[in-house]
């Protein structure tokens, strides 16, 4: 169990560029999260995942943002037409239905120029 | 929104105890209180969570005010590493709900 892996843990893209990013959960965790974090926020909540089903978006997942997670296992953020304001850290998570904790990744850190 | 109301921040000596508070006064019945931190560049880390009764564990304790309007989370033995930003959450159980986080608490634990 080597945790949740994010790849990759920093992005620079210009404005306008698309980008994706992995997140690899704990094999054995049902459930995925992705979350957003800008500077001294606490991170908000995007996205939710129960196995390849997504569950729940939040009103900060523009129609800019998609999330997938083929087959329950590993999951990917896209993000098109990047604009300075999706500059943040963006964080997966994964847990278990029968678990209170989650276990999150280290984030990839995008900045938009 | 956040639920919670905790300080921006507090400071600690190495080696003492920490303690940081976290007011929660609408708190439902079946709300838990779930405490997390993260340390820089990383992401956020779970700690403890309770419902009514006082929990303890390998990394801290948690303080549940009877009325559970309120709860404390004890370090006992702060060390630098413990240096982080701590998130108190008030929310359903994990597996129904997702959390929602606010600005937490920056704990500086100094030598």
């Amino acid at each position: 169990d080597t945790g949740v892996s994010q790849d990759p843990r920093h992005k620079i893209t210009k404005r306008g560029q698309n980008v994706t990013f992995r997140c690899d959960p704990i094999s054995e965790h049902n459930r995925l999260y992705w979350y957003r974090q800008t500077l001294g926020q606490g991170p908000e909540f995007l996205t939710y995942f129960q196995n390849e089903a997504q569950l729940e978006k939040s009103r900060l997942l523009s129609d800019r943002f998609s999330a997938e997670r083929p087959k329950g296992s590993f999951s990917t953020l896209e993000i098109q037409r990047t604009e300075q304001g999706d500059s943040a850290m963006y964080l997966c998570a994964s847990s278990l239905d029968s678990s209170y904790g989650y276990t999150f990744g280290s984030g990839t850190r995008l900045t938009v120029v | 929104d956040a639920k919670t109301t905790q300080p921006t921040s507090m400071d600690c000596a190495e080696g003492r105890a920490a303690n940081l508070p976290c007011n929660h006064s609408t708190i439902s019945g079946n709300e838990y209180v779930y405490w997390y931190r993260q340390i820089h560049s990383q992401g956020p880390q779970y700690i403890i969570h309770g419902l009514k009764n006082n929990e303890t564990n390998e990394m801290a304790s948690l303080i549940i005010t009877e009325d559970r309007k309120s709860s404390t989370l004890i370090l006992p033995h702060a060390t630098l590493r413990d240096t982080a930003v701590y998130y108190c959450i008030v929310n359903y159980y994990s597996g129904y709900s997702t959390l929602t986080f606010g600005k937490g608490t920056m704990l500086l634990v100094s030598p």
